[in-house]
């Protein structure tokens, strides 16, 4: 296992297309994390799972943003109608429990 | 809500110390975490820290934890040109927050 894995990694989309990004965690990791990290800022908490639920939501994820993860291993964060100010760096980590949380690589997102 | 506050910049000279401070406001958090990105890069866990330990020391690396006052800080020995990076102080359990992060500049 090479870590979190995070594809595409950059993508590049005309507004109002919708968008999906897929997050390979940690093999034995049950908990999922979405980041979204704008130039300048730290990463901003998104969703996080335990195995297939979703245990918390932030207000940051209005309703044209969903993340998914049907089995409880890899993860699906889609886009609806992409506006620019989604251009930002999306980050995944996992974590075994409340452990310590590793990061991907991030898929950089460019709406214009 | 939970906060977590770092300056947001450092500069050093080669071989001092690198000390980078951060305070938070949520208590409860078993876990403080140090993270490091490099430009383009994504997120590097550098070391962590339990709610119970007051220091922790790993190679050149060391963290403070002061509970009381809530404030974290980093230190670097022996600062390195590879050291140039921006460090996020982060904390939580469930829904880790991070810092902005702070840029450590090395000075020749």
């Amino acid at each position: 296992d090479t870590g979190v894995s995070q594809n595409p990694r950059h993508k590049i989309t005309k507004r109002g297309q919708n968008v999906t990004f897929r997050c390979d965690p940690i093999s034995e990791h049950n908990r999922l994390y979405w980041y979204r990290q704008t130039l300048g800022q730290g990463p901003e908490f998104l969703t996080y799972f335990q195995n297939e639920a979703q245990l918390e939501k932030s207000r940051l994820l209005s309703d044209r943003f969903s993340a998914e993860r049907p089995k409880g291993s890899f993860s699906t964060l889609e886009i609806q109608r992409t506006e620019q100010g989604d251009s930002a760096m999306y980050l995944c980590a996992s974590s075994f429990q409340n452990t310590e949380a590793f990061f991907g690589q991030g898929t950089r997102l460019t709406v214009v | 809500g939970e906060d977590v506050e770092q300056s947001l910049f450092l500069s050093v000279r080669e071989g001092d110390s690198s000390v980078i401070n951060c305070t938070y406001t949520d208590s409860s958090s078993t876990y403080l975490y140090w993270y490091k990105q490099e430009p383009g890069a994504g997120l590097q866990l550098l070391t962590y820290i339990f709610s119970n330990m007051d220091m922790k020391q790993d190679q050149r690396l060391t963290v403070l934890l002061n509970k009381k006052d809530k404030h974290l800080s980093l230190r670097i020995a022996d600062t390195q040109t590879g050291d140039s990076a921006i460090y996020f102080c982060a904390v939580g359990d469930d829904k880790i927050i991070f810092g902005k992060g702070t840029r450590l500049h090395i000075l020749p």
